[in-house]
């Protein structure tokens, strides 16, 4: 199985900052990741898949890369809409696996 | 635009099976290229993919299962009502957590859109 590391496991910004989100794979995954937003209560969100393609109708302030087994997510000028947990998803292969989750305070 | 919807019991006794559905609307759950799929979240393992269905219009579907999960799952799908379920058999506490249908379009294996999830609790 493909594990996902996450970091940090919780961050606090504040409004109109920038914050990056890390995922390690154990192999690469070739950029075969996607990442989620979940807001409390709800259901994840897709935001960004293919590491780096952002899904129809996510804002522009989020972006995606991808470096080997890295991936990073990053959240230019934070807004408080923002304030969520964040999982990355790992699509190459099965089991598919996600991270542990990202808390993000504004 | 798809929407899907998780119903089932809340509430399941330790040992017994549960059962859960996802109805679809929006779309026919046998067209082509979209898999379906669940994926389950608890507060001790995070989000977890338990395993997901291909059907194709013939008379099964291809499906796909979580390892650590597959001796005591089993997905299948109803094209008469738009519908695929969720089996988990012989259940414990560890199982209780919440429970989201979700699809994907080809062999992408991004879940979008998901349901609006259901809690299930195992109680002894």
């Amino acid at each position: 199985d493909i594990q996902m590391t996450q970091s940090p496991s919780s961050v606090s910004a504040s409004v109109g900052d920038r914050v990056t989100i890390t995922c390690r794979a154990t192999q690469d995954i070739s950029s075969w990741l996607a990442w989620y937003q979940q807001k409390a209560g709800k259901a994840p969100k897709l935001l960004i898949y293919g590491a780096s393609t952002l899904q129809s109708g996510v804002p522009s302030r989020f972006s995606g890369s991808a470096s080997g087994t890295d991936c990073t997510l990053t959240i230019s000028s934070l807004q408080p809409e923002d304030s969520a947990t964040y999982y990355c998803q790992e699509a190459q292969s099965f089991p598919l696996t996600f991270g542990q989750g990202t808390r993000l305070e504004i | 635009q798809l929407q899907l919807q998780e119903s089932g019991p809340g509430l399941v006794k330790s040992s017994e099976t549960l059962s859960l559905t996802c109805t679809v609307s929006g779309g026919s759950i046998s067209r082509r290229n979209y898999y379906w799929g669940w994926i389950r979240q608890s507060p001790g393992k995070g989000l977890e993919w338990i395993g997901s269905i291909y059907y194709s219009g013939s008379t099964y579907g291809s499906t796909y299962y979580n390892p650590s999960l597959k001796s005591r799952v089993t997905i299948s799908a109803d094209t008469s009502k738009n519908q695929f379920s969720l089996n988990l058999r012989s259940v414990t506490a560890t199982d209780t957590a919440v429970y989201y249908c979700a699809t994907y379009y080809g062999a992408t294996n991004y879940f979008d859109p998901w349901g609006q999830g259901t809690l299930v609790t195992v109680s002894s």
